[in-house]
């Protein structure tokens, strides 16, 4: 079985400009989190979103938003991009609400976003 | 807040035991995962510690203390593809966003 997918597997974008990044999850997953990872640190907490709902929101800007699609695949999308969000973008998959059953969360190999 | 630390760097030699720590300080707490990441890569399951003990899986043990907000990663027989980086994640609960809550990581070199 396929794991968590991810495209595009790297983005060069300039300041100013807007970015979708896409996630499929695991086959029969209803939830879909984001996490951003900058260079040296630990993953930081987007988005959660639950059978097409918004379950969850860390601390980020407007400018970021996603939403989930009846086939439960997901987008995140950054307007006006700084410099300060090049990362890895992962997403992680799980069958449930993430938090029910911490054992289901798969992250997919992410994106790698360079603002310049 | 939430808080969660590790150390940022460790090196051990290759056939020797280390111990990774983890302390947390968070709102809320649905057990405490570790995860390995190398560089580039996604994080992959390790481990998964949501009461107090030890939980051993092959060279690989992670204790948990919830009263001290303790946690410890242990890698025994290290080879030198262990090299990678180490995660401690708080899991919250799914009214909290279901989200994990990440320290730093602890990047470990393995040398010969």
């Amino acid at each position: 079985d396929a794991g968590v997918t991810q495209s595009p597997t790297h983005l060069i974008k300039t300041r100013g400009q807007h970015v979708t990044l896409r996630c499929s999850p695991i086959s029969g997953h209803k939830s879909v989190s984001w996490y951003q990872q900058v260079l040296g640190q630990g993953p930081q907490f987007i988005f959660q979103y639950y059978e097409k709902e918004e379950r969850g929101r860390g601390n980020f800007p407007d400018r970021f938003s996603a939403r989930q699609f009846p086939n439960y695949s997901s987008e995140l999308n950054v307007n006006a991009l700084l410099l300060g969000d090049s990362a890895l973008y992962l997403c992680a998959s799980s069958l449930g609400l993430a938090g029910g059953n911490p054992y289901e969360q798969y992250f997919g190999p992410g994106t790698r976003l360079t603002v310049t | 807040g939430q808080n969660i630390d590790q150390p940022t760097e460790m090196t051990a030699t290759e056939g020797a035991i280390v111990q990774i720590n983890c302390t947390y300080q968070t709102s809320g707490f649905n057990g405490l995962f570790w995860y390995q990441q190398h560089a580039g890569e996604a994080p992959t399951f390790l481990s998964y510690n949501v009461l107090d003990g030890l939980e051993e899986k092959g060279r690989f043990s992670s204790f948990l203390s919830r009263s001290k907000g303790y946690s410890y990663l242990l890698l025994k027989e290290l080879q030198m593809k262990d090299s990678a980086s180490y995660l401690c994640a708080v899991s919250m609960f799914y009214n909290q966003g279901g989200k994990l809550i990440f320290g730093q990581g602890t990047e470990l070199s393995v040398k010969p």
